[in-house]
């Protein structure tokens, strides 16, 4: 079965700075993919980036990058520049395998905020 | 594209009371998803429909939930006997079999709070 796994509850970042948010998983799948939402207070999930498990190139998506280690299975996402408006939950999900299609498996969610 | 709709945004009901939700999903996915998020919590898979087919169902959907989606289009979640314990988010999320990997579009839930 395949499992996120998300150490840190929340992070307090100045405006500006970059920032990184760690995510391990584990599975035995051979192919897989990976995937970063944001959630602010609204609910909504929004995509940030997303990294298959043969791409060799890390994902870069303007401010967000994919930092994707396979050998040590993490796959941690980098704001460069961080904003106000970064503030939110960040969860990290993989895409399992379904009759048919595939679900997203997700982490526990780190809580950012970015202080002014 | 007004992306994925759910409605209501919030319900309070009491315990014991039948609800159910709705989700309008992009209009041409085909593929239609609902999670569930409790506090502090990532969404956690319920259920998925190709169509008008309910093909995944999770151990977390009990015989009190019920969802269909009876033309492919839109959706409907209703949990009967509502408990304590079904207070969370419900989430909608539809794709396209050809969007690939980005094509995941979540909706902006609907909170629920059985008291």
């Amino acid at each position: 079965a395949q499992k996120i796994t998300q150490t840190q509850p929340g992070m307090f970042v100045q405006e500006k700075e970059a920032v990184t948010l760690d995510c391990t998983y584990d599975t035995s799948d051979q192919s897989y993919g990976l995937f970063w939402y944001k959630q602010p207070s609204s609910g909504e999930m929004i995509f940030l980036i997303y990294q298959g498990s043969y791409d060799e190139q890390n994902a870069t998506e303007g401010r967000y990058s994919l930092n994707f280690q396979k050998a040590r299975k993490s796959a941690n996402l980098v704001i460069s520049a961080s904003q106000l408006g970064d503030s939110a939950m960040y969860f990290c999900a993989m895409r399992a395998a379904i009759q048919g299609a595939q679900k997203l498996v997700f982490g526990q969610g780190t809580r950012l905020t970015i202080n002014p | 594209d007004t992306g994925v709709s759910q409605d209501p945004r919030h319900k309070i009901t009491k315990r014991g009371q039948n609800v159910t939700f709705r989700c309008d999903p992009i209009s041409e996915h085909n593929r239609l998803y609902w999670y569930r998020q409790t506090l502090g919590q990532g969404p956690e898979f319920l259920t998925y429909f190709q169509n008008e087919a309910q093909l995944e169902k999770s151990r977390l959907l009990s015989d009190r939930f019920s969802a269909e989606r009876p033309k492919g289009s839109f959706s409907t979640l209703e949990i009967q006997r509502t408990e304590q314990g079904d207070s969370a988010m419900y989430l909608c999320a539809s794709s396209h079999w050809g969007t690939g990997d980005r094509g995941y579009t979540f909706g902006s839930g609907t909170r629920l709070t059985v008291v």
